[in-house]
């Protein structure tokens, strides 16, 4: 499985827009990128992926780079309850039978009131 | 609320003892997933099921693991003679069947914390 890199831990400002960046310079042509986020004691929460094209939805938007080794999440306005984990995967939408998420050990996000 | 649930969400047990763990997926999913996680990592994946039927299993799902999903809905999963090592969160989720080039969330329950003395 193509593999992602995450910074381990960021910090940002309330009401201040957050940047998550992910690396998986592995990726490969069929491979979506998605987001999913933990916060403490819950289990994971889908919240958003993309293939190509920048992404939005309620929650976040993503932003894929050109040649897709690289994405970006964007929290646009931080709140206390945006501090979570936050897993960047890959998952190969042309391969049947690979159902699983592999997460890594993610992005542990602080937001500072 | 109509979310993932799991049941119980703490179970303490003595090494040696079988414990099971049910989850209740959201009612219109026909996948159904269980993961693994240990403090400080990610979920990693046990199993998953299509309706009842259990489509792959990880290498982590010893002999000492087994799951069911008899009538596709609701999902167990046992451990029997509990090591040490089964310390963990047990997260359940579910999901719609995805499609060949189109993704499908999975939605996850809280877990079950499992304590082994």
């Amino acid at each position: 499985d193509a593999k992602t890199t995450q910074p381990n831990s960021m910090e940002s400002n309330e009401e201040e827009p957050v940047h998550l960046p992910c690396n998986h310079s592995t990726i490969s042509g069929t491979d979506y990128i998605h987001w999913y986020r933990q916060l403490p004691s819950q289990g994971p929460e889908y919240v958003i992926h993309g293939l190509t094209s920048n992404v939005n939805n309620r929650m976040a938007s993503l932003a894929i780079a050109e040649d897709r080794k690289s994405s970006t999440l964007i929290l646009h306005r931080a709140t206390l309850r945006d501090a979570a984990v936050y897993y960047c995967i890959l998952r190969d939408y042309f391969n049947f039978g690979n159902e699983k998420l592999t997460f890594g050990t993610g992005t542990r996000l602080t937001i500072i009131p | 609320d109509t979310g993932v649930s799991q049941d119980p969400r703490h179970k303490i047990t003595k090494r040696g003892q079988n414990v099971t763990f049910r989850c209740d997926p959201i009612s219109e999913h026909n996948r159904l997933y269980w993961y693994r996680q240990t403090l400080g990592q990610g979920p990693e994946f046990l199993t998953y099921f299509q309706n009842e039927a259990q489509l792959e299993k990880s290498r982590l799902l010893s002999d000492r693991f087994s799951a069911e999903r008899p009538k596709g809905s609701f999902s167990t999963l046992e451990i029997q003679r509990t090591e040490q090592g089964d310390s963990a969160m047990y997260l359940c989720a579910s999901s719609l069947e995805p499609g060949q080039g189109y993704s499908q969330p999975q939605h996850f329950g809280d877990g079950t914390r499992l304590s082994i003395l």
